[in-house]
């Protein structure tokens, strides 16, 4: 089964709008990663939040890591068309190899 | 200062054929690791290498794949003896040399394997 599991696995919103996306995992990790990947093109680096870290912000986007949850959030804010993509949370669990989930594919209609 | 740059793109290939794909890390790093991606997944973890060493492949086939990451040149994932199941993006990453990942990983392209 998947370290990280994405919910939902399909957003679709309208441009303006705040974008939620979660990520449950199994085991204690070292740090949580947010990849973006647009559709048949390779993964972009988003934010890192470490496990001793609760909460991230860079430009619109805001992520929050709940340790006791085994959880993480992604909001971005005032999406964007160009917001549409598909969005991967990945677990470093000290297994040298980040391990990722199903991912949310989110649509921001203009 | 190139990211990391997988080639070819696309690759298409028969049943039975051998499908070779390469991946030249980004400049300084000394850590690569591959991923394969089915359509509307994740990416699944296959190998990490090092240079002349492979460090985990827990996530490789048993059988028909093999990774390696020579003192010189790009990393070759190896596929012989191709099947339809094979048919995916593989993902090439790299990072500094940490040991681990706790630092951001950069992606290559992609490539994207058809057997037909």
């Amino acid at each position: 089964s998947q370290q990280g599991e994405e919910d939902p696995q399909a957003l679709s919103i309208q441009e303006g709008e705040n974008a939620t996306m979660n990520c449950s995992y199994k085991t204690s990790i070292n740090n949580l990663q947010w990849y973006r990947q647009n559709s048949g093109r390779g993964l972009v680096h988003l934010i890192l939040i470490r496990s001793n870290e609760r909460e991230k912000h860079s430009g619109r986007l805001r992520v929050t890591l709940d340790t006791s949850k085994k959880s993480s959030s992604l909001l971005i804010t005032a999406s964007r068309a160009a917001d549409t993509a598909s969005y991967f949370c990945a677990t470093d669990t000290g297994r040298r190899a980040l391990t990722f989930g199903s991912g949310t594919r989110l649509q921001v209609q203009p | 200062n190139a990211g990391v740059m997988q080639n070819p793109r696309h690759l298409v290939r028969r049943r039975g054929q051998e499908a070779r794909l390469r991946c030249s890390p980004m400049k300084g790093h000394s850590h690569v690791y591959w991923y394969r991606q089915l359509p509307e997944e994740g990416l699944k973890f296959m190998v990490y290498l090092q240079k002349e060493n492979i460090i985990d492949e827990s996530g490789m086939p048993k059988e028909r794949f093999s990774a390696e990451f020579p003192k010189e040149g790009p990393s070759i994932l190896r596929i012989q003896q191709v099947v339809r199941g094979d048919s995916a993006a593989y993902f090439c990453a790299s990072s500094p040399g940490t040991g681990t990942m706790n630092t951001e990983a950069f992606f290559g392209q992609g490539t994207r394997l058809t057997v037909v």
